[in-house]
Order: C-alpha cells, then sequence, then structure tokens
C-alpha cells in the first residue's frame, strides 16, 4: 500500500523558507518512476497546485509561485522535498505531498503557519 | 495553461435525488500518451481529497457506483445518482497534463 507522510515545521517566520519533506512507502521512488507533487490549501479556501518533479529530477511549478519554489528528490531516501522562500502569511495553509499526474495518494497534509 | 472552472460553485441537494457537476477547460488537454487526464475528488470536511475519478470516467476502486464522469474536449461532469449523507463535501476537478490545476471546487449539503 503506498502511503505518503509530510514532515516539517509547523511554524515558520515572515521572510523565512518554508521546508517540508514528503516520505514516500510502500513503492520504490527510483525503480518506479512517477512525478511527486505538492499541493496546498489555505483555511476556507479550495486547493492548489504548487508543482512537481519527476524521478528523474524535472520538475513543473505553478507559474505563481516559480520565483519562490523548489522541490528536489532524493529516492536513496525516498523522499521528495518543498521549499518555498520569503514566505508571507497568505502562505499560511495546509501542505498535501501527492503521487503521479493524477494524483492517485495523498499524504495527510501538514499545517503550516507564517507568524512571527 | 489549461484553466479549469467549476459551476455550480455550490449545491444544495435532497438525499437521493441527482447531482451534477460541470467542469469546464479553456484549452483542450489531450496528453501525448493520447488520455485525457481529467480527475474528480471530493473532500469531506476535515479530511484529506480522495480522488473518485481518473481518466475522465474511471471510478477509484472502493467508489460506489453512484459516483460517475463524463465528457470530452473541454467539457466534462460529475455526477452522482442519487445523493447520501456521506456524500457531503466539497468536489474539485483537476486537470495534470497542461500546467496541473484544480476547479475552484463545488461544495455540495444535504438540503
Amino acid at each position: 500500500q503506498v502511503q505518503l507522510q509530510e514532515s516539517g515545521p509547523g511554524l515558520v517566520k515572515p521572510s523565512q523558507t518554508l521546508s517540508l519533506s514528503c516520505t514516500v512507502s510502500g513503492v520504490s521512488m527510483s525503480s518506479d518512476p512517477y512525478f511527486w507533487s505538492w499541493i496546498r490549501q489555505p483555511a476556507g479556501k479550495g486547493l492548489e497546485y504548487i508543482g512537481r518533479i519527476y524521478a528523474s529530477g524535472t520538475t513543473n511549478y505553478n507559474p505563481s509561485l516559480k520565483s519562490r519554489v523548489t522541490i528536489s528528490i532524493d529516492t536513496s531516501k525516498n523522499q521528495f522535498s518543498l521549499q518555498l522562500s520569503s514566505v508571507t502569511a497568505a502562505d499560511t495553509a495546509v501542505y498535501y505531498c501527492a503521487r503521479g499526474v493524477a494524483l492517485d495518494y495523498w499524504g495527510q497534509g501538514t499545517l503550516v503557519t507564517v507568524s512571527s | 495553461d489549461a484553466v479549469m472552472t467549476q459551476s455550480p460553485l455550490f449545491l444544495s441537494v435532497t438525499l437521493g435525488q441527482p447531482a451534477s457537476i460541470s467542469c469546464t477547460s479553456s484549452q483542450s488537454f489531450v496528453f501525448s500518451d493520447g488520455n485525457t487526464y481529467l480527475n474528480w475528488f471530493q473532500q469531506r470536511p476535515g479530511q484529506s481529497p480522495r480522488r473518485l475519478i481518473y481518466k475522465v470516467s474511471n471510478r477509484d476502486a472502493g467508489v460506489p457506483d453512484r459516483f460517475s464522469g463524463s465528457g470530452s474536449g473541454t467539457d466534462f461532469t460529475l455526477q452522482i445518482s442519487r445523493v447520501e449523507a456521506e456524500d457531503v463535501g466539497v468536489y474539485y476537478c483537476f486537470q495534470g497534463t497542461h500546467g496541473p490545476s484544480f476547479g475552484q471546487g463545488t461544495k455540495v449539503e444535504i438540503k
């Protein structure tokens, strides 16, 4: 059974960099290549696609966030990561990781609050 | 990039009655492999999204057969044949190939 689990600080100060990891189990990221995605959801609002990375390292980012987002992958650890720089209160959200072009498996989500 | 627009944004349905949600794309997004990666997700209150339908019309395992997806080109529909209490939540369409993007979401409540 494929499972994804987000981890990282729940509180980030304004202007700093938000860093999250997603640990994948039940599938080998190196032998079963998929796209791996990050999505976020501010409280009471809809889902926003942040970006994704392929096993090879190829990335696609939401144009509205592209200048601040970096997604990386470590197939040896079966993990991929999100960095979002220069955060503001508008980046406060539940952040999800998910698998594939069709987002068939999701993590449970982790709340990140941007506040001083 | 394809922009996804859902309607209605709010749906109040009597138990046992049908419901239909529309999703329109700003452009066709047939992928190079010939597939249209249009997916539907359900998000119940307090839960992570759960995929219901993939590639327009394929139900995921465990999804009740009262849910069905249809459409082609730029117009897609999620239908619930008989709404049950557990269907309350927000439904999102999503295309994963042409600048991945979600629709705004449609909130379904029981009348």
